[in-house]
């Protein structure tokens, strides 16, 4: 019973690097949703994507973020440049019938 | 703007009492409303969901929700607590011609012994 798939689970990254973030929904899945948790907050919607397609990318800050689900491999949320606001827990979902299934989340740690 | 509102941070409940986790919401049109929980260092788990039909939802591990649209509220609930509920808790609604699902800010659920 493949769920929601996510790695690495935990990254660290130096101010500056680039953080790349992999989601593989759950088989058959082809809506991915990428969501971030920073602490003492809910989660907060970044960006919906399609297969090849972005369909709604309304949350995703304006520069260094960027979001792609290819035809074939997993859903890839790249973020260039880090900084240490980057610093949260970013969540994957995908979904069927309303109800959004989610990976275990990446940690993101910015030094 | 569309939102979901838990006004607890925090709820504390012994084991054995009834437990509610309140939610209120603000979307257009038909809501679709959602519990999630998250334990930690695990992502979130769909716990229940109100579409259409009957205001009291059942959903897994004992947990009910009850829709109410004139208070536009939808509080999570559970007759007996157990410490293994002790969790942080999100309510979530979809609202109007949107697939995006708006979170709660959570409610951290802890059970004492």
């Amino acid at each position: 019973n493949a769920g929601v798939m996510q790695n690495p689970r935990h990254l660290v990254r130096r101010r500056g690097q680039e953080a790349r973030l992999r989601c593989s929904p759950v088989k058959g899945h082809s809506h991915v949703y990428w969501y971030r948790q920073l602490p003492e907050e809910g989660l907060k919607f970044m960006v919906y994507l399609q297969k090849e397609n972005i369909i709604d990318e309304s949350g995703m800050p304006k520069e260094r973020f960027s979001a792609e689900f290819p035809k074939e491999g997993p859903s890839i949320l790249r973020i260039q440049q880090v900084v240490r606001g980057d610093s949260a827990a970013y969540f994957c979902a995908s979904s069927l019938d309303y109800i959004k299934y989610f990976g275990p989340g990446t940690r993101l740690t910015v030094l | 703007a569309q939102s979901v509102a838990q006004p607890e941070d925090q709820v504390n409940v012994a084991e054995g009492n009834p437990l509610t986790v309140k939610c209120t919401y603000s979307v257009s049109g038909n809501p679709y409303l959602f519990w999630y929980v998250q334990y930690p260092n695990r992502g979130l788990q769909f716990l229940l969901k109100y579409i259409t039909g009957d205001n009291l939802v059942k959903g897994s591990y004992g947990f009910e929700a009850e829709f109410n649209k004139s208070q536009t509220s939808f509080h999570l609930k559970k007759p007996s607590a157990l410490v293994s509920d002790s969790a942080l808790y999100f309510c979530a609604a979809y609202g109007g011609a949107t697939n995006k699902l708006i979170f709660g800010t959570g409610t951290l659920l802890a059970v004492q012994p």
